[in-house]
C-alpha cells in the first residue's frame, strides 16, 4: 500500500498563474479530504468528496480555488490566478467512509507563489 | 459553528517530565474528538480518537479523556521523550454524516534533553 500520493511535491508559480494539485487516494478509499497548512493558519479544511460526489466545500475560497474527483482513483485542486497568499502546503487525506476522522494524509504540495 | 481552542503554541519540556497539551471545542452536535500528531516534515496522523464520555482513550503512550460536561480532550504522557518532539493538533468532528475535521491551531512540543 503506497499510501496516498500527492503530485507535484513543490510547484512555483507566478502570480496569476493556474495551479493544478493532484491527488491518489489509498485504494478502497472512497472519502477524499483536501486541507491547506500555513503557520499562521495551521491546518484549514477546504473540501471533500464521498464517493466522488462533493459532500462539503464550506472551506473554499469561491472565486479562483475549485475540485474535481472524476474517478475514484484521483481528485485534483485547481487554483486559478495564483496569489502570493495561496503559497502553503496543500495535503490531500483519505479514509475508509464512516471512519470518521481516521484519515489518512499525503505528504503534501508545497506550493510556491512567487 | 465548530470550533477547537489549543491554549499553548509552544510547549518547551525537559526528557522524563509529564506532558499535558490542553484542548477544549465547541459544538452543538454530538462529535468525536481527535488528537493528531505531525513530526517534521512528514504528514499528520492520527494519534487518538474518542467519542465517549468520561472514557480514556491511550495509544503509544499517549492519552486522553473526553469530558464532555468541561468539552475538554486533554493530551498526556506520563513521561517525555526526544521523539515526542513534533507538532500535536487536537481536532474534531461532529457526528451528524459530515466527515470533515476541523482542527485547532496547533501545539508545537519541544522535548529537550
Amino acid at each position: 500500500n503506497a499510501g496516498v500520493i500527492q503530485t507535484p511535491r513543490h510547484k512555483v508559480t507566478g502570480k496569476g498563474q493556474e495551479a493544478t494539485l493532484w491527488c491518489e487516494p489509498i485504494s478502497g478509499h472512497s472519502a477524499v479530504f483536501w486541507y491547506r497548512q500555513t503557520i499562521v493558519q495551521g491546518l484549514e479544511f477546504l473540501t471533500y468528496f464521498r464517493n466522488q460526489a462533493p459532500i462539503d466545500d464550506s472551506g473554499m475560497p469561491k472565486e479562483r480555488f475549485s475540485a474535481q474527483m472524476p474517478n475514484q482513483s484521483h481528485s485534483t485542486l485547481k487554483i486559478q490566478s495564483t496569489q502570493p497568499q495561496d503559497s502553503a502546503v496543500y495535503l490531500c487525506a483519505s479514509s475508509l467512509v464512516g471512519r470518521v476522522g481516521e484519515q489518512y494524509f499525503g505528504p503534501g504540495t508545497r506550493l510556491t507563489v512567487l | 459553528g465548530d470550533s477547537v481552542t489549543q491554549t499553548e503554541g509552544l510547549v518547551t519540556l525537559t526528557e522524563g517530565l509529564p506532558v499535558m497539551l490542553n484542548c477544549t471545542y465547541q459544538t452543538a452536535y454530538s462529535t468525536f474528538l481527535f488528537w493528531y500528531v505531525q513530526h517534521l516534515n512528514e504528514a499528520p496522523k492520527l494519534l487518538l480518537k474518542s467519542s465517549t464520555d468520561n472514557k480514556r482513550t491511550e495509544h503509544q503512550g499517549f492519552h486522553a479523556t473526553l469530558h464532555k460536561s468541561s468539552s475538554s480532550f486533554h493530551l498526556q504522557k506520563s513521561s517525555a521523550q526526544l521523539s515526542d518532539s513534533a507538532l500535536y493538533y487536537c481536532a474534531l468532528s461532529a457526528n451528524y454524516g459530515n466527515e470533515k475535521i476541523t482542527f485547532g491551531a496547533g501545539t508545537k512540543l519541544t522535548i529537550k534533553p
